[in-house]
């Protein structure tokens, strides 16, 4: 049972373009919401996170917006840059809660940029 | 350098051959965790532990077992491994809870034959 799904495995957008990465969330204690980067042969890296009180945060390019009673948040890239290339994940946490060192991840996206 | 680390890289083992994957980490965090990678799944969480002694079961965690006797070190030991336990493993950290930044190891690549 995948409670955390991104149903795009890949997305190609253009250099300076906007790109919109999505993520649906089935489990309605979740309540801390997570973007990481990937690159090849590397460690995920932290991109920007976002808490259930809110339904955007932005942090430079990157923004993400929580639509809860959809139970769906898209990170926002603007603009794209091809060094954006990577793997993407959502994650999600029941910070609130008894188990909230728990996180679920999606599946990933896989977002090319082209120059 | 902040880092965490993790032994081996990679490791080709056969069937039923215990053997265990270290991680540390120099940050003085509190939370470790460990995931697996395969395709089409995405990250998927195997243990965590919010501090000494304390850990917990995530999402497959059946096949593994994981020890925090010290802050720094949260090794991953698979008793008798399987073919299906074939993956890319990754330690990682948090100053508390994980759902701060987390800091993720290099990765670990496992066949089991």
């Amino acid at each position: 049972d995948q409670q955390v799904k991104q149903n795009s495995p890949s997305l190609s957008v253009q250099e300076g373009r906007i790109s919109i990465l999505n993520c649906d969330y089935t489990n309605s204690m979740f309540d801390y919401f997570l973007w990481y980067k990937k690159y090849p042969a590397e460690g995920p890296t932290f991109l920007i996170s976002i808490s259930s009180i809110k339904d955007k945060n932005e942090d430079g390019r990157f923004t993400v917006f929580l639509n809860k009673s959809a139970k769906h948040l898209s990170l926002h890239i603007v603009p794209s840059q091809p060094g954006d290339s990577a793997v993407y994940f959502c994650a999600a946490s029941d910070a609130g809660g008894t188990s909230y060192g728990k996180l679920t991840f999606g599946q990933g996206t896989i977002l090319t940029v082209h120059p | 350098e902040a880092q965490v680390t993790q032994n081996p890289r990679y490791l080709i083992t056969v069937t039923g051959k215990k053997l265990t994957v270290t991680c540390s980490q120099n940050m003085n965090h509190e939370y470790m965790s460990w995931y697996r990678q395969d395709p089409g799944l995405g990250l998927r969480q195997i243990y965590y532990s919010m501090n000494v002694e304390v850990t917990d079961k995530g999402d497959v965690p059946e096949g593994y077992k994981v020890s925090r006797k010290e802050k720094r070190n949260f090794p991953l030991i698979l008793e008798s491994p399987s073919p299906n336990q074939t993956s890319l493993y990754f330690c990682a950290s948090s100053l508390f809870s994980g759902v701060e930044t987390q800091y993720f190891g290099p990765g670990t690549r496992l066949l089991v034959l």
